[in-house]
């Protein structure tokens, strides 16, 4: 099955620089890595998802990378203000036809200090 | 973005008793929904995965018969934790497979302590 790696599992930034998280997947066959922003006693909230056909997609201050030779994932936010600081999740998962379930990361989490 | 939500935020009961937790897609109809529990500053552990009009199916080490899984409509499913002890307590949180049918989108979580 998939296994998937998170690096840093607590980074600290001053407020206006930028944050790498990095993730690593194990099954060559998963497809599709979104990423979740998860505050204190709320739900995991979609912030960026990329599929396997693009390398690179960005949404204002976030973006992600993918490198499928490698089989890693980042997550890059830039300007970072405090309300970004929360938990991070990486997830990959392969699409197909019925239901597939994502595989997570073990989170990081960010603080942005101001 | 499509919105899930959940009811109660937060509940809680004695232990021996059965809790309801309603998973519900509000704007968007999900064949497919999914039941994940959170320990304190942990990843989620999903525990089942739920098809409307079908038998959930259960992650390995999931008691079916302690977490009683109902998707009785596209917009709806329901986890009954049945006969709760203090070592149920945990953050439970659905999400809902969204229109492409790839993206999952969760709910706010539901805080379940027994007592």
């Amino acid at each position: 099955g998939e296994n998937v790696e998170q690096h840093p599992s607590t980074l600290s930034v001053q407020e206006g620089d930028s944050a790498v998280i990095k993730c690593t997947y194990s099954d060559s066959a998963s497809n599709y890595f979104p990423w979740y922003k998860q505050e204190l006693g709320k739900g995991p909230q979609l912030i960026i998802d990329i599929r396997s056909n693009v390398g690179e997609k960005k949404d204002q201050r976030i973006a992600v990378t993918l490198n499928k030779t490698a089989k890693h994932f980042s997550l890059h936010i830039t300007e970072t203000q405090p309300e970004d600081s929360a938990v991070y999740f990486c997830a990959a998962t392969l699409i197909s036809g019925s239901a597939r379930q994502l595989t997570f990361g073990s989170g990081t989490q960010l603080t942005v200090l101001p | 973005g499509a919105v899930v939500s959940q009811h109660p935020s937060r509940v809680i009961c004695k232990s021996g008793t059965s809790v309801k937790i309603e998973c519900r897609s509000l704007d968007f109809q999900a064949t497919t929904m999914f039941w994940y529990r959170q320990f304190p500053k942990q990843s989620l552990m999903l525990m089942a995965t739920s098809n409307e009009g079908s038998k959930a199916t259960y992650e390995q080490g999931v008691e079916k018969d302690k977490f009683l899984i109902n998707h009785a409509s596209l917009t709806l499913s329901t986890l009954t934790v049945t006969s709760a002890h203090p070592e149920d307590s945990s953050f439970y949180i659905c999400s809902a497979q969204g229109p492409n049918r790839y993206e999952q989108y969760f709910g706010p979580g539901t805080r379940l302590t027994v007592t």
